[in-house]
């Protein structure tokens, strides 16, 4: 049973423009949602994260909106530049606990 | 310093030999992670300790030995892997079991001929 769902493999957007990453969950015991960034061969990066309290982070050009209603966040990267190209992962966690990870998106930014 | 350093980056072997990968972070954190990443797969969790102890053992098979023998450093013994055990192995730690943000590191990609 995949908790953590992210449903589009890929991601194509023009350089400048908006950049939408969206996730899925089912557990509604999830308290704690982060978004991570992988390039091939390295570590994934931590970028940004949301508590279940909130419905809206902002840090720079990256933003997490949740809606609990639905079960769904997004991360939004406005504007989007070519150094935004990798794979990015959602991970959400219930009460401090383990770390889901959903299958990650692979976002391509073409200049 | 703010980094989760691994080594061997990279790592060749036969389904015979003993190697280990090495994990060590100088910040202070208390809980320490082993994820295994297959390619276009998200990171599984393999083991987690906290407090130099192993709190999660994640149904890992036992050709897979952890080692914690100090809060700044983690190991992972390998033994008799078999070839479909080749993936990137990723270290990660937390401030505290309870924190919310893990650092990962760089990983060790690890082949088994």
């Amino acid at each position: 049973d995949q908790q953590v769902k992210q449903n589009s493999p890929s991601l194509s957007v023009q350089e400048g423009r908006i950049s939408i990453l969206n996730c899925d969950y089912t557990n509604s015991m999830f308290d704690y949602f982060l978004w991570y960034k992988k390039y091939p061969a390295e570590g994934p990066t931590f970028l940004i994260s949301i508590s279940s309290i909130k419905d809206k982070n902002e840090d720079g050009r990256f933003t997490v909106f949740l809606n609990k209603s639905a079960k769904h966040l997004s991360l939004h990267i406005v504007p989007s530049q070519p150094g935004d190209s990798a794979v990015y992962f959602c991970a959400a966690s219930a009460l401090r606990g383990k770390l889901i990870f959903g299958q990650g998106t692979e976002l391509s930014v073409k200049p | 310093d703010t980094e989760v350093t691994q080594t061997p980056k990279h790592l060749v072997m036969g389904m015979t030999n003993k190697k280990s990968l090495k994990c060590e972070q100088h910040m202070g954190h208390r809980a320490m992670y082993w994820y295994k990443q297959k390619a276009k797969k998200p990171p599984e969790l393999m083991f987690v300790y906290s407090y130099e102890k192993l709190s999660i053992n994640e149904s890992v098979p036992s050709r897979f030995s952890p080692e914690c023998p100090n809060s700044s450093l983690l190991n992972l013994h390998l033994h008799a892997l078999q070839p479909e055990d080749s993936a990137l192995y990723l270290c990660a730690s937390k401030r505290t079991p309870g924190a919310n943000v893990l650092t990962f590191g760089a990983g060790s990609r690890l082949t088994v001929l």
